[in-house]
């Protein structure tokens, strides 16, 4: 059974630092893993998704990064600003039909 | 593209009465929707699992009897709390996988928060 953690569970920042999520999984044998951003008692919005062929995606100030064979993604984000802050969830999917599996998510706060 | 519509995004109900969440495809047709349950400050945890017109897969602890869903179209998704107690409070997101424009998509409910008094 697949399973996912992110570290650290929670982080919190000054305005303009640069700084790396982690996540990890155990089944290597992934179709795609995907980065969400969650505001409190809101939905998901997606920001990243990276194919399993691919190494990393780019959005703006967000990379994220995937290293299928040793089962690890980071999401890195340059200057972080206030409106940064919010849960970032990563989440795999085992293939083309099947349904997400979600780590426990990271709360980033950066302060002003 | 690719919108999923739930509804509704918040409710308040009294212990033992039941509860219906709608998740719609608009613009889709999506041949599977998934169903999450999300407690304070923790991560998403699948549910269930339905594919249009058949009888949906629940996962373990998940108790079917009381969290009835009916995928009875290509385009809906309903999740029936039923009997609710305040334990079942709790934030729930619908996701609908299926094809847009030749694409095959994933996409996520804004989700229905859930309070049992």
């Amino acid at each position: 059974k697949q399973e996912v953690t992110q570290i650290p569970a929670a982080l919190s920042v000054p305005e303009g630092e640069n700084l790396v999520l982690n996540c990890s999984f155990t089944d290597s044998a992934i179709y795609n893993l995907q980065w969400f951003r969650q505001d409190p008692g809101k939905g998901l919005t997606s920001l990243l998704l990276i194919q399993s062929s691919q190494r990393e995606q780019t959005s703006g100030r967000l990379n994220a990064s995937l290293d299928k064979s040793s089962g690890r993604s980071t999401l890195y984000i340059a200057a972080s600003q206030p409106g940064d802050s919010a849960t970032y969830l990563c989440a795999v999917r085992k293939n083309a039909g099947n349904m997400l599996t979600f780590g426990g998510g990271t709360r980033l706060m950066v302060k002003p | 593209g690719a919108v999923v519509s739930q509804h509704p995004s918040r409710v308040i109900c009294k212990s033992g009465t039941s509860v219906k969440i709608e998740c719609r495809s608009l613009d889709f047709q999506a041949t599977t929707m998934f169903w999450y349950r999300q407690f304070p400050k923790q991560s998403l945890m699948l549910m269930a699992t339905s594919n249009e017109g058949s009888k949906a897969t629940y996962e373990q602890g998940v108790e079917k009897d009381k969290f009835l869903i009916n995928h009875a179209s290509l385009t809906l998704s309903t999740l029936t709390v039923t009997s609710a107690h305040p334990e079942d409070s709790s934030f729930y997101i619908c996701s609908a996988l299926g094809t847009s424009s030749g694409a095959n998509v994933l996409t996520f409910g804004a989700g229905s928060r859930l309070t049992v008094l």
